[in-house]
């Protein structure tokens, strides 16, 4: 089964640019979403499609996906940011599933 | 504004039957799929399975022997059910709307969460 590699944790400094990696075997040839999510609370999608960010989120969250590494991107992180950040593609490798990275803390310093 | 809410048992024994309930308030849940998925405490989100209304499903291999998944679209609500639970089936545990635009697949909308705890 498909496999995404995400660092445990990434720390920045507020106004700085936070840059979260996910690992995939040829991830840029699949769609990339990420979520965020904060303590107690249900996860959030904030990028999609590799790029794409839905209503409502801020034009600070970005991403790129090529080769094997997909990457989400917080510019001007502010506290608020600080959560857990997950990527996820579908996988059809094998058959139709999907598959979650294993999630990284972002701490804002 | 699409919105799930989780329901059931906190607590359930060991070797028994994790039971839960989604409700969506939505007009229809036709036409998307309906996913579980799961958060032990303090780690990461496992993906459980899926299933549409039409009765499309599929679930994650290594819990595929002990899951399964149903929709009741008159009630708008679809379930879960592990069986043979262990502690290591205790964890938060999210409903969520899987929809695929343009091909791409992705959980928009998605419950509170509900912790379920294996225990005698």
């Amino acid at each position: 089964s498909y496999v995404l590699t995400q660092p445990p944790s990434v720390s920045v400094a507020p106004g700085q640019t936070a840059r979260i990696p996910c690992g995939g075997n040829n991830i840029g040839s699949r769609s990339v979403q990420w979520y965020q999510q904060k303590p107690g609370q249900a996860p959030v999608l904030v990028v999609y499609d590799d790029s794409d960010r839905p209503s409502g989120i801020p034009d600070r969250f970005s991403g790129s996906n090529s080769g094997n590494t997909a990457t989400v991107t917080i510019s001007r992180v502010e506290a608020g940011d600080e959560a857990d950040y997950y990527c996820q593609v579908w996988d059809t490798s094998t058959d139709l599933h999907v598959v979650f990275g294993g999630g990284t803390k972002l701490t804002v310093l | 504004q699409v919105q799930l809410q989780e329901s059931g048992p906190g607590l359930v024994k060991p070797s028994e039957t994790l039971s839960l309930t989604c409700s969506v308030s939505v007009d229809s849940i036709s036409s998307f799929f309906w996913s579980w998925i799961r958060q032990p405490p303090g780690k990461g989100l496992e993906w459980i399975g899926y299933m549409s209304s039409t009765g499309t499903s599929n679930y994650s291999p290594s819990l595929k022997s002990r899951v399964t998944i149903s929709v009741d679209t008159s009630r708008k609500q679809f379930s879960l059910m592990v069986n043979s639970v262990t502690a290591a089936d205790t964890a938060v545990y999210f409903c969520a709307r899987m929809t695929s635009p343009g091909g791409i697949t992705l959980f928009d909308f998605w419950g509170q969460g509900i912790l379920v705890t294996v225990s005698s």
